[in-house]
């Protein structure tokens, strides 16, 4: 099945400076792969995704690349702000049927003002 | 997200009893799913279901069971099985096959003593 490898596990990054995270994926016909963001004691919240057939996708300070070749995908954000302050889990969903999001193991980031 | 919910927020039990969580939505999602969230682990899958009255064991099935006799619930038991119960338990639920964006519940912390 999907195996979803995710890291670095903790971040700590300056205000405004830029956040890279990277996650890798073993399924190559996986056609999906969202980014959430959990606030301590709440639930993941999607931030963004992208599908298989686009490369890129921005959303204000927010981006994600998809590299199907590699079978890697990345979250940057610029910018960042204390509020970004949270852990952040990539998933990846299988393109076989009814199949659930596979997940990373998350990322601690911690902006530091 | 607002329309999964999850009951109740905390939840204490001593080992050895069974213990159901509740998972309601009124977003006329078709797929439920039901996560647990250790530290470090991200986010596991225990059970799924696609359609009313039917369900999949996902990765970590063994001391839980689950129901779909409605299409808004799906309650989770925690068997007397379950040899580390103790969690944080997050529902979501998704349109239905085809779809991609997957929604979670506030969840439930769990606390077996």
């Amino acid at each position: 099945g999907e195996n979803v490898e995710q890291h670095p596990s903790t971040l700590s990054v300056q205000e405004g400076d830029s956040a890279v995270i990277k996650c890798t994926y073993s399924d190559s016909a996986s056609n999906y792969f969202p980014w959430y963001k959990q606030e301590l004691g709440k639930r993941p919240q999607l931030i963004i995704d992208i599908r298989s057939n686009v490369g890129e996708k921005k959303d204000q300070r927010i981006a994600v690349t998809l590299n199907k070749t590699a079978k890697h995908f990345s979250l940057h954000i610029t910018e960042t702000q204390p509020e970004d302050s949270a852990v952040y889990f990539c998933a990846a969903r299988p393109n076989s049927g009814n199949t659930p999001l596979v997940f990373g193991k998350g990322t601690r980031l911690s902006v530091i003002a | 997200d607002g329309g999964i919910t999850q009951s109740p927020k905390y939840l204490f039990r001593k080992e050895g009893q069974n213990v159901t969580l509740s998972c309601e939505q009124n977003l006329n999602h078709d797929a439920m799913y039901w996560y647990r969230q250790d530290p470090g682990q991200g986010l596991r899958l225990i059970y799924y279901s696609q359609i009313v009255n039917d369900f999949q064991k996902g990765d970590i099935a063994e001391g839980y069971s689950v129901s779909r006799e409605k299409k808004e619930s799906f309650p989770l038991t925690v068997t007397s099985a379950q040899k580390n119960p103790t969690a944080f338990y997050l529902c979501a639920s998704s349109v239905g096959q085809g779809s991609y964006e997957q929604y979670f519940g506030p969840g439930t912390r769990l606390t077996v003593t």
